[in-house]
């Protein structure tokens, strides 16, 4: 089992749409959660942290909820600009902050 | 105007020859990194350092060394023991503050002909 999954996708959306992407993780360890977002043939860029109360930024809401081990990615109004691979991306405690990636789930949206 | 950068952007082999890729950030982090990237795959660690003069081997190092003799720099050679080179290469720094957010450069794009 990997320890991040993702959705591959890719999701093909209309403008305007509302998608959600989901992730699950194996390690029940894991300190901090995100998501990044990386352009084809670009480097990932943080998109956001996620907090176990949720949080917002603009059209974006994420989720997290231990238990289930599971994280989500709610893209509200898509644009053109949002088409890009949405990585979920965990960190593990220990000596030192490892990140651990998920393969990415691909949007694309479409006028 | 800060950030980390890589050089080159495009870099091409041949078979049996070693490589150095570059990786620099003016960003005073303490941490840097050393990911792949394969199509379909998420990010694989090949090498961190915490600190100048030290670093550790991640999941796949086989094939690969680095040093880190300043707090900007963090070369790679990716020798000619790695079996399959081909590959996005990304350098990722974090720290001081918010040591597990990582920054990334625009990586190099690593052909072996």
């Amino acid at each position: 089992r990997k320890e991040v999954e993702q959705d591959p996708g890719p999701f093909n959306v209309p403008e305007g749409a509302t998608v959600a992407f989901n992730c699950t993780y194996s390690n029940s360890a894991s300190q901090s959660f995100f998501w990044y977002r990386q352009d084809c043939r670009k480097e990932p860029k943080l998109l956001m942290s996620v907090y176990s109360s949720g949080n917002e930024d603009g059209r974006f809401t994420a989720q997290l909820n231990r238990a289930s081990q599971y994280i989500s990615l709610l893209i509200r109004d898509s644009k053109l600009s949002d088409s890009a691979t949405y990585l979920c991306v965990v960190s593990l405690s220990g000596g030192y902050n490892k990140l651990i990636f998920g393969a990415g789930t691909r949007l694309a949206v479409h006028p | 105007d800060g950030g980390i950068t890589q050089s080159p952007k495009y870099l091409f082999r041949k078979e049996g020859q070693n490589v150095t890729l570059s990786c620099e950030q003016n960003l005073n982090h303490d941490a840097m990194y050393w990911y792949r990237q394969d199509p379909g795959q998420g990010l694989r660690l090949i090498y961190y350092s915490q600190i100048v003069n030290d670093f550790q081997k991640g999941d796949i190092a086989e094939g690969y060394s680095v040093s880190r003799e300043k707090k900007e720099s963090f070369p790679l050679t990716v020798t000619s023991a790695q079996k399959n080179p081909t590959a996005f290469y990304l350098c990722a720094s974090a720290g001081p503050i918010s040591t597990d957010t990582q920054y990334f450069g625009p990586g190099t794009r690593l052909t072996v002909l």
